[in-house]
């Protein structure tokens, strides 16, 4: 099993859809974890963190499930600007700054 | 201006050359890292540091060398660049686990 996994999609909804990506980790010692999104021929930049107790901002939800050992990211009323690959990123703790990236999930936003 | 900075955007060599790929920093974060960005498989480590003095391997080194005599600069060299190393390069940094800062990338094109 993959340390970091993630369906690559496409996602592709409609313009107002609500979306939600997982991704998967194989580490259960894995202390912190984010999101990042990445658009076409650009640098990953981070969208969010995921704490225990979940994190919204804004239309985005970020929920992190440690007995099944996934991260979820929900995007409401989608945005075509939402367009963009989304990558997660696990840092396995123990004091290391070095996390795991999944290969991202990609998600179109059609009018 | 505050950031990270790569240089050059773009840039083409022959097989065989020495190339070396630059990334500047101004937060005077601890963690710097290089990763490469290929098509199907992701973002891949190649080194990383702690500190100034202090790198280490990531998951493929082969063919790169790094240095770090600054904290906000740690330059990637490919000593003898092959095919293979045709790829988005981005630097990035952080200070704690509050998620990576990624720089605009290069993209390197070995003919």
């Amino acid at each position: 099993r993959k340390e970091v996994e993630q369906d690559p999609g496409p996602f592709n909804v409609p313009e107002g859809a609500t979306v939600a990506f997982n991704c998967t980790y194989s580490n259960s010692a894995s202390q912190s974890f984010f999101w990042y999104r990445q658009d076409c021929r650009k640098e990953p930049k981070l969208l969010m963190s995921v704490y225990s107790s979940g994190n919204e901002d804004g239309r985005f939800t970020a929920q992190l499930n440690r007995a099944s050992q996934y991260i979820s990211l929900l995007i409401r009323d989608s945005k075509l600007s939402d367009s963009a690959t989304y990558l997660c990123a696990v840092n396995p703790g123990g004091g290391s700054y070095i996390p795991t990236f999944g290969r991202g999930t990609s998600l179109i936003v059609h009018p | 201006d505050a950031g990270i900075t790569q240089s050059p955007r773009y840039k083409i060599t022959e097989t065989g050359r020495q190339v070396t790929l630059m990334c500047h920093q101004t937060w005077s974060h601890s963690y710097m890292f290089w990763y490469r960005q290929d098509l199907g498989h992701g973002l891949r480590l190649i080194y990383y540091s702690a500190a100034a003095d202090i790198t280490d391997k990531g998951e493929v080194p082969d063919g790169y060398v790094v240095s770090r005599s600054k904290t906000e600069n740690f330059p990637l060299t490919l000593e003898s660049a092959t095919r293979s190393q045709t790829s988005v390069y981005f630097c990035a940094s952080s200070e704690s686990e509050v998620g990576y800062t990624f720089g605009s990338g290069t993209r390197l094109t070995v003919v």
